[in-house]
């Protein structure tokens, strides 16, 4: 079956640090993977996407890599903001095209000044 | 163009009781989905609407939840009787169908926190 694993949270970190949050997936065939973003009081929001092996997503500084050979699909910014602190949630959704979505836990980031 | 809006934002209530959350998809969307994050774990899926008809309904969690979605607009989740691991946050999103049978991105809602006592 499908499922994703993320790294447990809560994340907190200083402004302009390095951000990385694990994510692994299990999935038959070839599946989309995403990184969702709710910020506080607000919907979750698409930040990135991959549709397939060793495709970069990228967007607001944000990138993931999609790893098949690791299952994986990190999240990483190179220098994180306060207005990044929210909560980011890791998801795939299989190659039958629907809209279903598999997601992770989630992982609430805090960035301090 | 107004996003996907839930109502209420907030619902608490008493085990045994009934709560009804109702979903605005954007106007035109003919993909109207209901999903839930339980407990801070992962947001499940719970079913699909294309229009007015439950396209997939596998991942409603039992007979107590029920969805409509009359008309093919706005959809209701009504939870009947509550019970305390129904506590969570329900989110909604919609999509349009694209040309070839893919669907395009989903816009989600900003959820609903039922809490049930």
């Amino acid at each position: 079956g499908n499922s994703v694993t993320q790294m447990e949270g809560p994340v907190t970190l200083s402004e302009e640090a390095f951000l990385t949050i694990n994510c692994t997936y299990t999935a038959t065939g070839y599946p989309s993977l995403f990184w969702y973003v709710q910020y506080p009081g607000e919907g979750l929001q698409l930040l990135l996407k991959a549709t397939k092996a060793d495709d970069k997503g990228s967007n607001k500084g944000f990138e993931a890599t999609y790893r098949k050979e690791t299952t994986s699909f990190h999240l990483e910014k190179g220098s994180v903001q306060v207005s990044d602190s929210a909560v980011y949630f890791c998801a795939l959704s299989d190659q039958t095209g629907a809209n279903n979505l598999f997601f992770g836990t989630g992982t609430r980031l805090t960035v301090i000044p | 163009e107004a996003g996907v809006t839930q109502f209420p934002s907030h619902s608490v209530i008493e085990k045994g009781q009934t709560v009804t959350l109702r979903c605005d998809p954007i106007s035109g969307h003919d993909n109207l989905y209901w999903y839930r994050r339980v407990m801070g774990k992962e947001i499940k899926f719970l079913l699909h609407f294309v229009k007015e008809s439950k396209q997939d309904e596998s991942g409603m969690p039992n007979n107590r939840f029920l969805a409509e979605r009359t008309g093919g607009t706005y959809s209701t989740l009504k939870v009947q009787p509550a019970e305390l691991e129904d506590s969570g946050v329900y989110f909604c999103a919609s999509s349009q169908d694209r040309a070839g049978g893919r669907r395009e991105k989903l816009f989600f809602g900003s959820g609903t926190q039922l809490s049930v006592l």
